[in-house]
């Protein structure tokens, strides 16, 4: 079984701030992870990914993600928010290996204030 | 390039109505998904195609949902006898095929109201 958490529903942050959104996963094996943003009434658009490699995952829009597998854990961050990254973000996970369907979590309300 | 499209983009249907929701994915792409996401409850997946495949039929939440297919590409969503529960932003998504890391494309969603 995999499962995602993401411990808080909303996120406040003043524009400029660093900003981080909090995912665990839970999976058997080694994962691959995905953070996706969702602006209102759009659909989800993917940011960034973790396959492999370097635990530092740059992506768009100056979004980044660290992996940690020992706190099993794809936090992601950004130095100097923007109101325009107020949305909802979701992270996601699959194994790595074999057959799997993509799970996400619930989902985090980023509001970044002027 | 074009993106996945769905249609209608919302849909109001009287309790005990079928309705009937379309995905066109993304060219050359030979998986496609279907997710329902409500309030306060993330994503929630209902049915996988990959290829000429048996469907990934796990995620849907009753018998009144099926899903087809048509030549590899156009998706048709359909749940009969709708309930109010049933309420949801319906998304598609599509991707290359496996291996697991190809990134899923989403489109813009139906917004489902039954009333």
């Amino acid at each position: 079984a995999q499962s995602v958490a993401q411990p808080e529903d909303q996120v406040n942050v003043a524009e400029g701030n660093p900003l981080t959104v909090k995912c665990t996963y839970s999976v058997s094996g080694n994962p691959y992870l995905f953070w996706y943003v969702q602006y209102p009434n759009r659909g989800l658009q993917f940011l960034l990914k973790y396959i492999t490699g370097d635990n530092l995952v740059k992506g768009s829009y100056g979004f980044e993600a660290e992996f940690n597998k020992s706190q099993t854990s794809f936090h992601l961050k950004k130095p100097s928010a923007l109101v325009s990254d107020s949305a909802l973000y979701f992270c996601a996970v699959r194994m790595n290996s074999g057959y799997s369907t993509l799970t996400f979590g619930k989902g985090t309300m980023l509001l970044v204030s002027p | 390039g074009a993106g996945v499209s769905q249609s209608p983009s919302n849909k109001v249907t009287e309790k005990g109505k079928d309705v009937e929701l379309r995905c066109d994915p993304i060219s050359g792409h030979t998986a496609l998904y279907w997710y329902r996401q409500s309030l306060g409850q993330g994503l929630e997946f209902l049915i996988y195609f990959q290829g000429n495949s048996a469907p990934d039929k796990s995620g849907l939440p009753s018998d009144r949902f099926s899903a087809e297919r048509t030549g590899g590409s156009v998706s048709t969503l359909t749940i009969q006898r709708t309930q109010q529960e049933d309420s949801a932003v319906y998304l598609c998504a599509s991707s290359f095929r496996l291996p697991p890391d190809y990134e899923q494309y989403f489109g813009p969603g139906t917004r489902l109201t039954v009333t």
